[in-house]
């Protein structure tokens, strides 16, 4: 079975360029989660989906930060315009509603804004 | 709210030893999950077990299992037989209704 799918896996960008990134997860996952990975920070969680509805986005650093599931199979994060402070590892994870004991994630999108 | 504390930063072991790594967690949910992640040099996060708040025994997934002592509020992973294969970064998470909450994690090197 496929995994949590991420693209792109590596991105470098210039300051100000719009960055897009993309997440399908498990066919039948209701939940959705966007974190991100910096070694000041660990791993923070961004925005969490359920029904492809936004449950908590208070992890959402700014406004140049969105995100937006418009289907069950697939996601964006959009940051607009980034930053050198952005740069770190993107991951989506994604869970069947009722089973808390299973999060799966995707191998992650390495971003660096230079 | 929920915190998850990891109070090693760094833990050496030898190959065939067995190593505990810490975790306590704190949480206002009645009812949690918590979990380990291993997540190696290449990144990506590896699922290793899964312990539910209302479980009467502790999980063990193969040489993983998690000591987990309510009272405490600890969730301390343990690898039996480590292998130089382990080496690498593991977090501890505990999720409440939704979302799961990430400690700082604990580097773990495994020497022959």
């Amino acid at each position: 079975d496929a995994g949590v799918i991420q693209s792109p896996r590596h991105e470098v960008t210039e300051m100000g360029q719009e960055v897009t990134l993309r997440c399908k997860p498990i066919s039948g996952h209701n939940s959705l989660f966007w974190y991100r990975q910096t070694m000041m920070r660990g791993l923070e969680l961004l925005i969490y989906f359920n029904n492809n509805v936004p449950i908590d986005d208070s992890g959402m650093p700014e406004d140049r930060f969105s995100a937006k599931m418009p289907n069950a199979s697939f996601s964006t994060l959009k940051i607009q315009p980034s930053e050198p402070r952005d740069s770190a590892v993107y991951f989506c994870a994604s869970r069947p509603t009722g089973e808390e004991n299973t999060i799966y994630f995707g191998e992650g999108s390495w971003l660096t804004v230079v | 709210a929920q915190k998850i504390t990891q109070t090693q930063p760094g833990m050496f072991v030898q190959e065939k030893e067995a190593v505990t790594l810490d975790c306590t967690y704190d949480t206002s949910d009645p009812s949690y999950g918590l979990f380990w992640y291993k997540q190696p040099s290449s990144g990506e996060m590896i699922f290793l077990i899964y312990q539910g708040s209302y479980d009467q025994q502790n999980a063990t997934e193969g040489r993983y299992s998690l000591n987990f002592q309510k009272a405490r509020k600890s969730a301390n992973l343990v690898i039996s037989a480590s292998q130089l294969g382990d080496s690498a970064m593991y977090f501890c998470a505990s999720s409440g209704y939704s979302t799961l909450t990430f400690g700082k994690g604990t580097m773990l090197l495994v020497s022959p």
